[in-house]
């Protein structure tokens, strides 16, 4: 079965500054990997998706991340951080089985900005 | 384009009252899901649908039913209200088993 850490429960950044979300995933095959964001109170909007090749994926909001296998990673990253990023941020990975997509989320890290 | 709607928006249940929360999608998505999310657990996948007539348990099953009559509309029943399925629910739907899913804005349940 597949399972998904993200080590952070909350990050404080200040406005403009960078920003990296640590997530790792197990699973034994290939993952399909992805990054949601939730503000509070609403549901959650995909940031990115990776299902192959390029292992470093462009998304929404300025957001990348990159997949590397060796160290069953798929950390979110994002150059200069705006207040209206604050909000949480959940990663998961994806298993294709006989019954579909099975996503398996990690417990999510809440950003806060400086200002 | 409206996406994934949610009823109710929020809900104060009593235990052991039956509940069915409502989901609809206006995308032709063929697959359809039920998760749940709780404090520090992330979110759950209670049930899922591959598409229309079919439907399979997730990780939290129990407790859960669901429906798939059609393509648009995938219900989520509590059948006996307990205090544990306090919890805010999110239907997700995915064109395929195998895309991307698209989330609703969530139902916030509370059971006294």
């Amino acid at each position: 079965a597949q399972s998904v850490t993200q080590p952070d429960i909350h990050i404080t950044v200040s406005e403009g500054a960078s920003l990296e979300l640590r997530c790792n995933y197990s699973y034994g095959a290939t993952p399909y990997l992805f990054w949601y964001v939730q503000s509070p109170g609403q549901g959650l909007q995909l940031l990115l998706k990776y299902f192959s090749g390029d292992t470093l994926v462009q998304g929404i909001k300025g957001f990348e991340a990159e997949f590397k296998r060796s160290q069953s990673s798929f950390n979110l990253r994002k150059p200069s951080v705006h207040w209206s990023d604050a909000a949480e941020y959940f990663c998961a990975v994806g298993a294709i089985t006989g019954g579909g997509n099975k996503l398996t989320f990690g417990t999510g890290t809440q950003l806060k900005v400086e200002l | 384009i409206a996406g994934i709607t949610q009823a109710p928006t929020s809900q104060i249940l009593a235990a052991g009252r039956r509940m069915t929360l409502r989901c609809t999608q206006d995308m032709r998505h063929n697959a359809m899901y039920w998760y749940r999310q709780d404090l520090g657990l992330g979110l759950r996948l209670i049930h899922y649908s591959n598409t229309a007539g079919t439907t399979g348990k997730g990780e939290v099953p129990d407790g859960y039913s669901v429906s798939r009559a059609n393509t648009d509309d995938f219900p989520l029943t509590l059948a006996s209200a307990v205090p544990s399925q306090t919890s805010v629910y999110f239907c997700a739907s995915s064109r395929d088993p195998q895309d991307t899913q698209y989330f609703g804005p969530g139902t916030r349940l509370t059971v006294l």
